[in-house]
């Protein structure tokens, strides 16, 4: 079965520095999709960035970048020029691509705080 | 207004009250579930529905009962409430296939005294 792990239950960074968010993984499958969402104090969950396992490279969306490493089963979250309106919690989830599949595996999550 | 709709957005109950909540999208998406979030545990899923006609049990299903009423709702029950089912709840909507990724509501936040 596949898990996802997010180690890090509280990060903090000041404003305007970068910060990572780790997350593993564990599959068997080849093909997948992976995802970070944030969750702000309002409680909606609004998707940050999306990866689909077949592609090698990085996605970007503006200050929020990923890094992601198939063979090592590793998806951080790299936040930049971090803001106030970054502080949430963080969540990694995995989606398989298996036909039918419903599942979607999500971390226990990362609150990050940002300093002022 | 929000794709994905969730009421009510709080409540609280007491212990053996039947509540439902109610979640309605205008997204048109076929799929959608329910999870439940309780603090270091992450979302967990209770029910979810591939189609008006499709109800399935997810991780958590004991205790709760859900209704596709139509293609945009999806109800979830809890027929006789105890306090560990205080939660938040989240119902979300997704296309087969495409991005994959989860549309969420909300979230209702309910209480069992």
């Amino acid at each position: 079965a596949q898990t996802v792990t997010q180690s890090q239950p509280e990060m903090s960074v000041q404003e305007a520095e970068t910060v990572t968010l780790s997350c593993t993984y564990d599959t068997s499958e080849s093909d997948y999709y992976l995802f970070w969402y944030k969750q702000p104090p309002s409680r909606q969950m609004i998707l940050v960035i999306r990866q689909e396992a077949y592609k090698q490279q990085n996605a970007t969306e503006n200050r929020f970048s990923v890094n992601f490493q198939k063979a090592a089963k590793s998806f951080s979250l790299k936040i930049s020029d971090s803001q106030l309106g970054d502080a949430a919690m963080y969540f990694c989830a995995y989606r398989s691509t298996t036909s039918g599949t419903y599942k979607y595996i999500f971390g226990t999550g990362t609150r990050l705080k940002v300093l002022a | 207004d929000a794709d994905v709709t969730q009421t009510p957005r709080n409540r609280i109950t007491k212990t053996g009250k039947r509540i439902m909540l109610e979640c309605s999208q205008t997204k048109g998406h076929d799929r959608m579930y329910w999870y439940r979030q309780d603090p270091g545990l992450g979302l967990q899923l209770i029910y979810y529905s591939f189609d008006v006609k499709d109800i399935n049990k997810g991780e958590i299903s004991d205790g709760y009962s859900v209704s596709r009423q139509a293609q945009a709702k999806f109800s979830l029950s809890l027929e006789s409430a105890i306090p560990n089912q205080t939660a938040l709840y989240f119902c979300a909507t997704s296309v087969a296939g495409v991005t994959g990724e989860l549309f969420f509501g909300e979230g209702s936040r309910l209480t069992v005294l």
